[in-house]
């Protein structure tokens, strides 16, 4: 079966410190994997997304990055940390056929920049 | 863009049915799913519903969809304190190369009181 491993669960950062996150998924080949960060009130926004080694799309502007390295793992990154980067990121995979829209998450990371 | 709409809170007694409104764009959507997230935990998948569908039924859950009004929503019944969690509603959308993510909305946080 699949599963997918996100860590650290909590973190506290200060300000301008760098940032690594990492995503695995076992268990399947070939995934789109997706990095989210929900806000308070906000739902969930999505960061960026993978449909292969190498290939980053991101969603929308801002401070992190992201890489995958290899097929089942997913790297989210900052150089320097802001305030407003805390939240909950969690990471998703899903499959890459047509019917294939359902997303399953990891357990998510606690992100605080003090 | 797609846009996916739902109220942010829900306060119901235990042992009453609970109502959670989605209301979603994508008219081409071929699954809409409903997630729950715990406190401080992943997404988990509660139940989804195929778009030639107009009703699911799952134990306590009954998923409902009008595709003329691109409305869904999730009733839960007999609420119990252990479904206190924020519920997501998802559509999935077609980015470029045929690929699929979930769009989710912000979210309606259930909470069940004695």
């Amino acid at each position: 079966s699949q599963t997918i491993h996100q860590w650290p669960a909590t973190l506290v950062q200060p300000v301008g410190s760098p940032l690594s996150l990492e995503c695995t998924v076992e268990g399947t080949s070939n995934p789109n994997l997706y990095w989210y960060r929900q806000a308070a009130g906000r739902g969930l926004q999505l960061l960026f997304y993978s449909v292969g080694i190498g290939q980053i799309s991101s969603e929308v502007p801002q401070n992190l990055s992201a890489s995958r390295p290899q097929d089942r793992q997913f790297i989210l990154s900052s150089k320097k940390l802001l305030l407003s980067d805390s939240g909950f990121y969690l990471c998703a995979w899903s499959g890459q056929g047509a019917w294939d829209t359902e997303a399953f998450f990891g357990q998510g990371t606690r992100l605080t920049v003090v | 863009g797609e846009d996916v709409e739902q109220s942010l809170f829900l306060s119901v007694r235990e042992g009453d049915s609970s109502v959670i409104n989605c209301t979603y764009t994508d008219s081409s959507s071929t699954y809409l799913y409903w997630y729950k997230q715990e406190p401080g935990a992943g997404l988990q998948l509660l139940t989804y519903i195929f778009s030639n569908m107009d009703m699911k039924q799952d134990q306590r859950l009954t998923v409902l969809l009008n595709k003329k009004d691109k409305h869904l929503s999730l009733r839960i019944a007999d609420t119990q304190t252990g479904d206190s969690a924020i519920y997501f509603c998802a559509e999935p959308s077609m980015f470029s190369g045929g690929y699929n993510k979930l769009i989710f909305g912000a979210g309606t946080r259930l909470a069940v009181h004695p």
